[in-house]
């Protein structure tokens, strides 16, 4: 499976922006770019995907390189809700239906 | 909304007892996943099933087996716990059916089950 690398954390602030990197460097044509989010005490959930066009949905935005070896999780106006890990996961056709999670970043949300 | 339920949120359990962890999605998913989850060590996969009567083995299948009777449930058990098992086990399911990357390859997650083998 391609791998991908994530900040281990990061913090903003309420009601301000966020982006959270991620590089996949080796990831193949047919491999999709995932988003889930854990938030504290829960299971992981599903934030957004995309193949090569920017994406957008009422959670966030994910903004995809044009070369695609890196994409960017934009949280437009984050909330204290928002503090969670975010992982980012490639998933291709040989690893069909699965997904492999990484460390993923940890997201702190000042007041 | 997709929902996977697990059949308790905390379990405490002694060593060499057998345990079954139950999980329930209501949506007609192909897929159904169990994870367990450590500090450190992240999600790690246990075993996965596509269809009734199916599975495979994940990364971590050691000590664990898994029954899909029926395609809403997919229980997790362990045949003899041990200490080293203590842990947060996740269940998840998807779509399945045809492989497109997309949609059809979103995980849903249950809410975990802490478990504790003293």
């Amino acid at each position: 499976d391609a791998k991908t690398t994530q900040p281990n954390s990061m913090e903003s602030n309420e009601e301000e922006p966020v982006h959270l990197p991620c590089n996949h460097s080796t990831i193949s044509g047919t491999d999709y770019i995932h988003w889930y989010r854990q938030l504290p005490s829960q299971g992981p959930e599903y934030v957004i995907h995309g193949l090569t066009s920017n994406v957008n949905n009422r959670m966030a935005s994910l903004a995809i390189a044009e070369d695609r070896k890196s994409s960017t999780l934009i949280l437009h106006r984050a909330t204290l809700r928002d503090a969670a890990v975010y992982y980012c996961i490639l998933t291709s056709r040989q690893g069909a239906q699965k997904l492999v999670f990484g460390q993923g970043t940890r997201l702190t949300i000042n007041p | 909304d997709v929902k996977v339920t697990q059949s308790s949120r905390y379990l405490v359990k002694r060593t060499g007892e057998k345990v079954f962890l139950e999980c329930v999605q209501d949506m007609d998913h192909e897929n159904m996943f169990w994870y367990r989850q450590d500090p450190g060590l992240g999600l790690r996969l246990i075993y996965f099933s596509y269809d009734v009567k199916m599975k495979e083995k994940g990364d971590i299948p050691e000590g664990y087996s898994v029954s899909r009777e029926k395609k809403e449930r997919f229980s997790l058990i362990l045949e003899s716990a041990s200490t080293n098992q203590t842990s947060m086990y996740l269940c998840a399911s998807s779509l399945g059916a045809r492989w497109d990357g997309g949609v059809t390859d979103t995980q849903y997650f249950g809410p975990g089950t802490r478990l504790t083998v003293l």
